[in-house]
């Protein structure tokens, strides 16, 4: 049982444009919702992450939004640059808060290409 | 400093033989994980450390696979008499308490 999906599997978005990737999951004990972002060839690198008890992170051009009555939350690049095109997982885990390991159970991936 | 790293980057194998890959986890960080991705999905978690002792081990997918972590530092993911489904990229990652995972850059495992 996939506990968090992720859409669209893949995103074409134009140089300067907004990337939007959203993921739900099913797992009410979540309490930890990182992004990461990988490139080819390479392991993912954490891009930002958000606790339940905000709706919004911004940093920089990224922007994590959060919906926890509707399990959903999406990750939201602006001025969207040919070097952000990468493959980005979005993660969910329930160990963060109580000093345990962060198990995180990932979505299946989007592959984003920024077009000039 | 220095980050997760793997070794090797790259095995090739045999189906039947064993395998050993290496992860040494950044210094000082007491929880270490490894996880499977194989083509265009997306990360299956193994095992989890917390020093020494495995505290989750619920993902290795048969008892081919086992993995052991001493000092608190270098860890080992073993797979026994190796099958080709087994082939993926096997990434380590490590943190601190409270804190995000750190991946190293992975070791492609294919077995021929």
């Amino acid at each position: 049982q996939q506990q968090v999906k992720q859409s669209p599997q893949s995103l074409i978005v134009q140089k300067g444009g907004i990337s939007i990737i959203n993921c739900a999951y099913e797992n009410t004990a979540f309490d930890y919702f990182p992004w990461y972002q990988q490139f080819p060839g390479k392991g993912p690198a954490l891009l930002i992450a958000i606790r339940p008890d905000v709706s919004e992170k911004k940093e920089g051009r990224f922007t994590i939004s959060f919906n926890k009555s509707a399990k959903q939350f999406s990750l939201h690049i602006m001025d969207s640059q040919p070097g952000d095109s990468a493959t980005y997982f979005c993660a969910a885990s329930n160990g963060i808060l109580t000093g345990g390991g962060n198990k995180l159970t990932f979505g299946t991936g989007t592959q984003l290409k920024v077009e000039l | 400093g220095a980050g997760v790293s793997q070794s090797p980057s790259n095995k090739v194998t045999e189906k039947g033989k064993d395998v050993e890959l290496r992860c040494d986890p950044i210094s000082g960080h007491t929880a270490l994980y490894w996880y499977r991705q194989s083509l265009g999905q997306g990360l299956e978690f193994l095992i989890y450390f917390q020093g020494n002792s495995a505290p989750d081990k619920s993902g290795l997918p048969s008892d081919r696979f086992s993995a052991e972590r001493t000092g608190g530092s270098v860890s080992t993911l073993t797979i026994q008499r190796t099958q080709q489904e087994d082939s993926a990229v096997y990434l380590c990652a490590s943190s601190l308490a409270r804190k995000g995972l750190n991946f190293g850059p992975g070791t492609r495992l294919t077995v021929l």
